[in-house]
Formats: structure tokens, C-alpha cells, sequence
């Protein structure tokens, strides 16, 4: 059973490029949601969704985009990359609302 | 005030020890409580959800008390295994709200 799967692990952007973090989940959840991680620090919601073709803003979605085409999949896209997006990006997917969350095993991202 | 509020440790206690955890949140009302653990550069993953009565798997205990807005997890007779990071989730669901808060983590060293 692979739960969620997410790619790439690791990344390495040069300032200004763009980038999309892939995300899987084959548990049939409802619910999906991106998520950053800075060292020392909570995590902070990007963009989550409740169900294919319905997305909504999180606490930080400020230079990310997000769709859900379909229920399995979710990505993530960076646009114009800041070294401020520097961090470890976790997909996770629940089956709703205050049920139990599954992480991805997280994607490092560094932008120089 | 923060939404979610948790003493960031390190929690450095012997094999053996007990060792309490609490957590505070601030939407009085929320519906659901976990503790997830989260290693060393790895995902969170829930280590147990939180319910009103309070709840025991093994060595580990979690309470709710709504009146105070606190959860807290108890760890008995603490191995090496449970260093990590123990992260406090609490949940809202809403006529077209959902808010699903992480509070930043405790981290728990336990010694040799």
C-alpha cells in the first residue's frame, strides 16, 4: 500500500525558476493538502482540497498554485522560485474533515 | 495568542522516566485532538487522536479538557525509541470552514 507518494525528494532551484512538486495518494481520500516545513518550525498549510476540482488557500499560499483534476492527485507548482520557498514540502490526504492525516515522506526544496 | 501553543523542549529525561507534554489551543470550538510524532527529518505520523474521556494505548495516555482549551500526552517508562518530536493537531470543521492547526512540536530526547 503506497499511501501518499510524492516527488521529487530532493531539488535545487536557481531564483526565478519554476517547479512542480508531484503528489499521489491512492487511499480514494477526499481531502488533500500541501504543506511547508521551515527548520524549527511548525507546519504551515499551502493550499488544501476537499475533493476533485476544489482547491483553497491555506495560511502561506503566496507564489504557489494548485489543482485537483483528479482524486488521486494533487501538485503543487512554483512559480518564479525566492530563496523565502526554501524548505521541506510535505503532501498529505485524509479521508475528510478531522479524520486521520497521511504525510508524504516530504520533498527538499532549495532555492539559491 | 497563538492557535495552537506548545513548549518547543527539548525534554531531556533518562530511560524509565515519565514524561507529560501539554498543549494549548485557542479556537474553543474545536472538534478533534491528535498527537502525531514526527522523527528526524521524516513525516509526522499520528501516534494516537485525542477524545473527551481521554484515551490509553500502551505507555501512551492523552487527555482533553475543553473547559481549559488543553490536551496532554503522557509517556511511561520512556525508551530511546520515542525520541522525537511530538506535534499537537487540532481540528475545526465548519459550515464551510475547515482549519486544521499543527502546533510547532515538543522535542523529547531520552537518554541512555
Amino acid at each position: 500500500n503506497a499511501g501518499v507518494t510524492q516527488t521529487p525528494k530532493f531539488r535545487i532551484l536557481k531564483i526565478g525558476q519554476s517547479m512542480t512538486l508531484q503528489c499521489t495518494q491512492d487511499m480514494n481520500h477526499n481531502y488533500m493538502y500541501w504543506y511547508r516545513q521551515d527548520p524549527g518550525m511548525g507546519l504551515k498549510l499551502i493550499y488544501y482540497s476537499v475533493g476533485a476540482g476544489i482547491t483553497d488557500k491555506g495560511e502561506v499560499p503566496n507564489g504557489y498554485n494548485v489543482s485537483r483534476s483528479t482524486t488521486e492527485d494533487f501538485p503543487l507548482r512554483l512559480e518564479l522560485a525566492a530563496p523565502s520557498q526554501t524548505s521541506v514540502y510535505f503532501c498529505a490526504s485524509s479521508i475528510r474533515a478531522g479524520n486521520t492525516i497521511y504525510f508524504g515522506e516530504g520533498s527538499w526544496l532549495t532555492v539559491v | 495568542r497563538k492557535e495552537v501553543e506548545q513548549d518547543p523542549g527539548p525534554f531531556n529525561v533518562p530511560e524509565g522516566a515519565t514524561v507529560a507534554f501539554n498543549c494549548t489551543y485557542s479556537n474553543s470550538a474545536s472538534q478533534s485532538f491528535f498527537w502525531y510524532r514526527q522523527d528526524c527529518r521524516k513525516e509526522p505520523k499520528l501516534l494516537m487522536s485525542v477524545y473527551s474521556s481521554g484515551n490509553e494505548d500502551g505507555r501512551f495516555t492523552a487527555q482533553l479538557n475543553r473547559a481549559s482549551q488543553y490536551i496532554s500526552l503522557l509517556i511511561r517508562d520512556s525508551k530511546l525509541s520515542d525520541s522525537a518530536s511530538y506535534l499537537c493537531v487540532v481540528a475545526y470543521s465548519g459550515a464551510g470552514s475547515y482549519q486544521l492547526t499543527f502546533g510547532k512540536g515538543t522535542k523529547l530526547s531520552v537518554i541512555p
